[in-house]
């Protein structure tokens, strides 16, 4: 158990909705970072987060968006739902910025879009 | 983004050591290199990370070259649950893991 929480654990929906998809960092952890692992294109990263502040960003779509909240609970909401938005989206937490610590990974979210 | 190279698959068997190798021929001196492996149905899970002299930890152990352009991760010995994907990763100072394919390793019993 790496201490991050990722809910929900499966999300079956419809193109055009919109979800979100939420994440607990461990506990102290001041960094969250959002993952999409695909068939096709592999773990991709997304967006970081550092304290509530967006840190960098990945190849995420405009239609997806994230915030860090001041408990560092951490959302990403995914709108406009295209089939191939179907993944596992992860989220990873760790304490620092990120530049060189180990990242804790949830078990991550299974959204799949009919 | 930093670039790897790892081989797309390696076999091991059972109780023996296995040696994931891992190019990074665009290292600089800052950048750090970190191993992750994702078992099946997991989130990728940390193994281990190092900048200039070979590491060791419960896990694995980590060799890396002495010009830093190649590095090795040492399973001492190999168990069925070591089957994973393994990423070898090149992190730039400031910037954030860039996962690439990976080596799946399979371990024989």
């Amino acid at each position: 158990d790496s201490g991050v929480t990722q809910t929900p654990k499966h999300l079956i929906t419809a193109t055009g909705q919109r979800v979100t998809l939420r994440c607990s960092p461990r506990s102290g952890d001041l960094s969250v970072y959002w993952y999409q692992q695909s068939l096709d294109q592999g773990l991709q990263f997304l967006i970081h987060y550092y304290n509530g502040e967006e840190r960098a960003k990945g190849n995420i779509l405009e239609r997806f968006s994230a915030q860090q909240f001041p408990d560092l609970h951490s959302e990403l909401n995914l709108s406009s739902l295209e089939l191939g938005d179907s993944a596992l989206y992860f989220c990873a937490s760790t304490s620092g910025g990120g530049d060189t610590g180990e990242l804790f990974f949830g078990e991550g979210s299974r959204l799949t879009v009919l | 983004d930093a670039k790897t190279t790892q081989p797309n698959s390696m076999e091991s068997n059972e109780e023996e050591p296995v040696h994931l190798p891992c190019n990074h021929s665009t290292i600089s001196g800052t950048d750090y290199i970190h191993w992750y492996r994702q078992l099946p149905s997991q989130g990728p899970e940390y193994v281990i990370h190092g900048l200039t002299s070979n590491v060791n930890n419960r896990m694995a152990s980590l060799a890396i070259a002495e010009d830093r352009k190649s590095s090795t991760l040492i399973l001492h010995r190999a168990t069925l649950r070591d089957a994973a994907v393994y990423y070898c990763i090149h992190l730039e100072y400031g910037n954030k893991l860039v996962f690439g394919a990976g080596t799946i390793l399979r371990v024989k019993s």
